[in-house]
């Protein structure tokens, strides 16, 4: 079967560093994605990664190691808008995402 | 109005109602789709339309019945439901459903099923 993992929740301090982990296993492979979603929003695209490797976007950079089927997502400098759920999903052979449950990072000050 | 927008935003029925969800994309994009979420669960891709042709239904009951007119609306008529078809329904757009193509979401129906 396929199968995303990732923690349910998570908690970190403003101003530091946070890092969420996604593993996954899946009937082919076309790309890892992040979301965010914010309590009663919609969920808005933070990172697509396809290749092995970091890909830095401002406070957020995403990681991908295809042979592990192991992602995460790196968080600097939190803020407490930052507070949200995140959500990886995986787009399989058949181009359809695979998603997990998602982590609610709570935030403190 | 620009992106994904879905009405209502709240629906409380009945299971002997019968209601329909709207969603409207503003983006251009091909394919639609709609998505149940529950708390603490995965989201469950439901049914896939790309160009007005429903091409992924996920075993859904037929209790719900989308409707797909042209490539900007996608509608969810739903009749006879139960209380665990409670839950917050998505409506997404990406440019086609055949691609690594981000999905644009709306904000979601949180429909209550009493």
């Amino acid at each position: 079967g396929q199968n995303i993992d990732q923690p349910t929740e998570m908690t970190a301090t403003e101003g530091a560093i946070v890092q969420i982990n996604c593993t996954y296993q899946t009937s082919g492979f076309n790309g890892l994605f992040w979301y965010q979603q914010h309590a009663g929003e919609a969920p808005t695209f933070l990172s697509y990664n396809v290749l092995d490797g970091l890909e830095e976007k401002g406070r957020f950079s995403s990681f991908l190691s295809r042979s592990k089927g192991y992602s995460y997502l790196l968080l600097k400098e939190l803020q407490m808008k930052d507070s949200a759920s995140y959500l990886c999903a995986v787009m399989d052979s058949n181009y359809q995402l695979i998603w997990g449950a998602g982590t609610k990072l709570i935030i403190k000050p | 109005e620009t992106g994904v927008t879905q009405t209502p935003r709240h629906l409380v029925m009945g299971m002997t109602n019968k209601k329909s969800l709207k969603c409207e994309q503003h983006l251009g994009h091909n394919a639609m789709y709609w998505y149940k979420q529950s708390a603490k669960k995965p989201l469950e891709l439901m049914f896939v339309y790309n160009f007005k042709e429903q091409t992924e239904n996920n075993s859904v009951p037929s209790r719900f019945s989308p409707e797909c007119p042209n490539s900007s609306h996608l509608f969810l008529h739903l009749h006879t439901l139960q209380p665990e078809d409670s839950a917050l329904y998505l409506c997404a757009s990406s440019q086609d459903s055949g691609g690594a193509n981000e999905q644009f979401f709306g904000p979601g129906t949180r429909l209550t099923v009493l």
